[in-house]
């Protein structure tokens, strides 16, 4: 079965850092690339960051350029996305996505069922 | 304010047709292709059309996709209750460098 899991997620104070992970299965994680891709309560979908398979592209939204990195770990068969500088506003529901290609191209098949950071103090 | 503009909401009466618009530039529809999710309450974004106008296998032909220039459009025929959802229109932003989605459209089944 193709899955996406990620985990990571939690309450943090503004300004410290959190790191998440999705594990992936059921296909081969390095023939694609991957996404995060962030939804606030009761808000849209929001983009995160891109990676594509071989980590030779990868691109971030303006909203956490600088203060987010994405990286990915073929061998395990995971995606990361480590946070630093964590506001108000990066408070959501984090999902984890499977590109249908190699480099980034939006066509995302298969969602993992998310990942919520709070950030309060 | 997102990039790709999107109708807030939509509605028809079940069996009828309905139409999402998703207008953006040159920089992101027109340069790159367009996919669509639908997303139930409560659930994770569903992949419905990627391309600009292929169906996932599982997808039923009732999900059509197009575009033209700077815009797209899902069209969503033979309306069910089950199609109550919010819709997302996404695309890569060669400008940007970065992924964008629309809004975001509720749809309603009267």
């Amino acid at each position: 079965e193709v899955q996406l899991v990620e985990s990571g997620g939690g309450l943090v104070q503004p300004g410290r850092s959190l790191r998440l992970s999705c594990a992936a299965s059921g296909f081969t994680f390095d023939d694609y690339a991957m996404h995060w891709v962030r939804q606030a309560p009761g808000k849209g979908l929001e983009w995160v960051a891109g990676i594509s398979w071989n980590s030779g592209s990868i691109g971030y939204a303006d909203s956490v350029k600088g203060r987010f990195t994405i990286s990915r770990e073929n061998a395990k068969n995971s995606l990361y996305l480590q946070m630093n500088s964590l506001r108000g506003e990066d408070m959501a529901l984090y999902y984890c996505a499977k590109d249908m290609q190699e480099q980034l191209d939006l066509g995302m098949d298969v969602w993992g069922q998310g990942t919520t950071v709070t950030v309060s103090s | 304010q997102s990039v790709l503009t999107q109708p807030p909401s939509v509605s028809a009466a079940p069996g009828q047709k309905v139409t999402i618009s998703c207008s953006g530039s040159s920089s992101n529809i027109g340069n790159n292709y367009v996919s669509w999710y639908q997303q139930l309450p409560g659930t994770a974004p569903k992949l419905l059309i990627y391309d600009n106008n292929k169906r996932p296998s599982g997808i039923p032909d009732r999900f059509s996709g197009s575009k033209s220039g700077t815009s797209a459009t899902l069209a969503i025929t033979g309306l069910q209750t089950g199609d109550e959802a919010d819709y997302y229109c996404g695309t890569w932003d060669s400008s940007l460098s970065a992924g964008v989605f629309g809004g975001g459209t509720k749809l309603t089944v009267l």
